[in-house]
């Protein structure tokens, strides 16, 4: 099965750079997804790493490290309609290929 | 709009009733994921249909049950439901039973009171 792992919630300023974490731990690895959520909203995809190193795609980017089990999501000049909840997310190996969400990072863009 | 429409949007009952969500996917996808998602919980994997079959399950209750019909719409049945089933229920859709191209609907928010 999956195991994943981001910090609860982040904090930071705007127009400022914020890197949220994810580590995990997984049966096999099929890929790392990245998602955004504002409250109350649906998931929007952000990213999708399956080889080691840096994506870059525009204000967001997203590292993997396949060895460490170890990504991150990389969003500079921050803005206010940044603030939201930021999911790491594995597909399973096993059939269905269903994604396992972290809990999510929490991230408020203050002024 | 992601192509993914959940019906309905917001849904208000009291224990003990039954209530059926509806999920049609985007034009094409064969795969359609089931999601809920409590106040200050993470998206938990209920069910996966693909091309009208069952293909994965994870923690769905007994009193939980799914659907996949021959148009590809899917319907989550909620039975006897009970306060903490309240929640933000989530469908998705991929194209082949891929991760890639997962997309999600806007969800239907249960309230049980």
């Amino acid at each position: 099965g999956q195991n994943i792992d981001q910090p609860t919630e982040m904090t930071a300023t705007e127009g400022a750079i914020v890197q949220i974490n994810c580590t995990y731990q997984t049966s096999g690895f099929n890929g790392l997804f990245w998602y955004q959520q504002h409250a109350g909203e649906a998931p929007t995809f952000l990213s999708y790493n399956v080889l080691d190193g840096l994506e870059e795609k525009g204000r967001f980017s997203s590292f993997l490290s396949r060895s460490k089990g170890y990504s991150y999501l990389l969003l500079k000049e921050l803005q206010m309609k940044d603030s939201a909840s930021y999911l790491c997310a594995a597909p399973s190996t096993g059939g269905g290929n269903k994604l396992t969400f972290g809990t999510g990072t929490q991230l408020k863009v203050e002024l | 709009d992601s192509g993914v429409t959940q019906t309905p949007k917001h849904l208000i009952t009291a224990t003990g009733q039954r209530v059926t969500l509806r999920c049609s996917p985007r034009s094409g996808d064969l795969s359609v994921y089931w999601y809920q998602q409590s106040l200050d919980q993470g998206l938990q994997f209920l069910i996966q249909y693909y091309n009208g079959e069952e293909r994965a399950k994870g923690n769905i209750l007994e009193r939980f049950s799914a659907q996949q019909f021959p148009d590809l719409h899917s319907e989550l049945n909620l039975s006897s439901l009970e306060l903490g089933d309240s929640a933000l229920y989530f469908c998705a859709s991929s194209p082949r039973g891929g991760a890639e191209g997962y997309t999600f609907g806007s969800g239907t928010r249960l309230t049980v009171v």
